[in-house]
């Protein structure tokens, strides 16, 4: 079975500084990979996913994450957080119709 | 919009009593997830369901039941409810291709606690 894992539990990091919040999992066959974001009593929201083609996928909101397959992992990162980055992270990986979760990083960011 | 949508969002019950938690999903999604999430394990599979009439145990499925009898619910029934099922719960659709679950959309979920 695939497991998946967020090294770290919790991130502090000043505003403005960038950030990187580790993932790697357990087996290179054929995944689709993403991350998450949850915020205080709120369902988890995709933050970015890569199901193929360029291994670095972005999202909106300036993070992005790259698809190392032969260090198999999706580290997140941002150059620069915001206040409203804080909240939970969950690095998440789906292979053989099912989704297997990271445990989460908290990532606050101090002002 | 399609939707996903968990009711009641949130809920206190007493030890033993039945419990059936809601979510039905207008994404007209085969798949369908119920996990739980507790603080230090990330969030756990209950059950899942691969399409009408099929469901299958996940990693914590011990006193809990689902039924699948529609594409758009996914109830979540809790026999006899325990202190160890306090919780939040989070019911999650998504459609695969090749064989592979594509991105999954979550419910906003529901704190259920047992006292």
């Amino acid at each position: 079975a695939q497991s998946v894992t967020q090294l770290d539990s919790q991130v502090p990091v000043f505003e403005e500084a960038p950030v990187e919040l580790r993932c790697n999992y357990s087996s290179s066959v054929s995944v689709y990979l993403f991350w998450y974001v949850q915020y205080p009593n709120q369902g988890l929201q995709l933050l970015l996913k890569y199901l193929s083609g360029s291994t670095l996928v972005e999202s909106i909101n300036g993070f992005e994450a790259e698809f190392n397959k032969s260090q198999t992992s999706f580290h997140l990162r941002k150059p620069s957080v915001h206040i409203s980055d804080t909240a939970e992270y969950f690095c998440a990986v789906s292979t053989g119709n099912q989704f297997y979760f990271g445990t989460g990083t908290s990532l606050t960011v101090i002002p | 919009d399609a939707e996903i949508t968990q009711s009641p969002r949130h809920k206190i019950t007493e030890t033993g009593r039945q419990v059936t938690l809601a979510c039905h999903q207008t994404w007209n999604h085969n798949n369908m997830f119920w996990y739980r999430q507790d603080l230090g394990h990330g969030l756990r599979l209950i059950h899942y369901s691969y399409g009408v009439h099929d469901t299958n145990k996940g990693e914590v499925s011990d006193g809990y039941s689902v039924s699948r009898s529609n594409t758009e619910d996914l109830p979540l029934t809790l026999e006899s409810a325990a202190s160890s099922q306090t919780s939040v719960y989070f019911c999650a659709s998504s459609e695969s291709f090749g064989g592979i679950n594509t991105e999954a959309f979550f419910g906003q979920g529901t704190r259920l606690t047992v006292v």
